[in-house]
C-alpha cells in the first residue's frame, strides 16, 4: 500500500475485554514497531519485529500485551483483560530495515471504560 | 540507556518568524536521527532523516543539522506560516537496541 495502515482507527471497550489493533506496513518494509502514545505523553516503545528474527518485545508493559507479524506483512497487537490505564493512541510504524526512514500509520485510539 | 530531550516544550511565534527547534542526547553512538512533526489527533509525519556521517539535511523551508559529538541536532523552519503549527518530535536510532527513541516534542504555535 501507498502508507502504513491501521485498523480500527477508534476502538472503544469495557474494562476486561479483550482488543486486537492490526497494521499493514508499507509492501517491502522488513521493520515493524508499536509504540504507545498517552494522552499528552510522548511516544512509549512496545515491540519491534524485524524480517524473521525473534522480535524484541523489551517495551511490552504487561503479560496482557502481546503481538504477531506474520512474514513482513501484516502485524496485530493483542490486549486482554483490558484496563483503563491501556487507554491510549497506539502507533504503528515500519522502515525499510532497522535504520531506515521510519513511516507511521495515523494510530488506533483505544478507550477503555 | 538514550535520552532525548528537546527544548523548548512549547513555542510560539509570529508568522513569517525563522525559529530553531532543539534536539538533544546523551549516547552519541547513533544510526541516524529523524524529525517528525504530529498534528492534533494524527500520527507522525516524517520530515527529515540525518545519517550519523550527515551533518545537514534540507527539505523547503526546513532544515536539520546533527552535531554527534556534542549530541545536539536542531530543526531550523524558515519563514514560519501558521500551517506549521504542530508537535515536532525528534528520534534517534542508536547503536544499541532497535527502538527510536523519543523526545517528548516541542509544540510549536504559529499565529498569523
Amino acid at each position: 500500500g501507498a502508507g502504513v495502515s491501521q485498523s480500527p482507527s477508534n476502538k472503544v471497550t469495557e474494562k476486561g475485554k479483550d482488543v486486537e489493533l492490526r497494521c499493514d506496513p508499507i509492501s517491502g518494509h522488513t521493520a515493524l514497531y508499536w509504540y504507545r502514545q498517552r494522552l499528552g505523553q510522548g511516544l512509549e516503545f512496545l515491540i519491534y519485529f524485524q524480517g524473521n528474527s525473534a522480535p524484541d518485545k523489551s517495551g511490552l508493559p504487561s503479560d496482557r500485551f502481546s503481538a504477531e507479524r506474520t512474514g513482513e506483512s501484516v502485524s496485530t497487537l493483542t490486549i486482554q483483560r483490558t484496563q483503563q490505564e491501556d487507554s491510549a493512541v497506539y502507533l504503528c510504524a515500519s522502515s525499510y530495515g532497522s535504520i531506515g526512514e521510519l513511516f507511521f500509520g495515523e494510530g488506533s485510539r483505544l478507550t477503555v471504560l | 540507556k538514550q535520552e532525548v530531550t528537546q527544548i523548548p516544550a512549547a513555542l510560539s511565534v509570529p508568522e513569517g518568524e525563522n525559529l530553531v527547534l532543539n534536539c538533544s542526547f546523551t549516547d552519541s553512538a547513533i544510526y541516524n536521527l529523524q524529525w517528525f512533526r504530529q498534528d492534533p489527533g494524527k500520527g507522525l509525519t516524517s520530515l527529515l532523516l540525518i545519517q550519523s556521517s550527515q551533518r545537514e539535511q534540507t527539505s523547503g523551508r526546513l532544515n536539520a543539522s546533527l552535531d554527534k559529538s556534542s549530541g545536539r541536532s536542531t530543526l531550523y523552519i524558515a519563514a514560519s506560516q501558521p500551517g506549521d503549527s504542530a508537535t515536532y518530535l525528534c528520534a534517534v536510532n542508536s547503536n544499541s537496541g532497535y527502538a527510536l527513541n523519543f523526545g517528548k516534542g516541542t509544540s510549536l504555535l504559529v499565529t498569523p
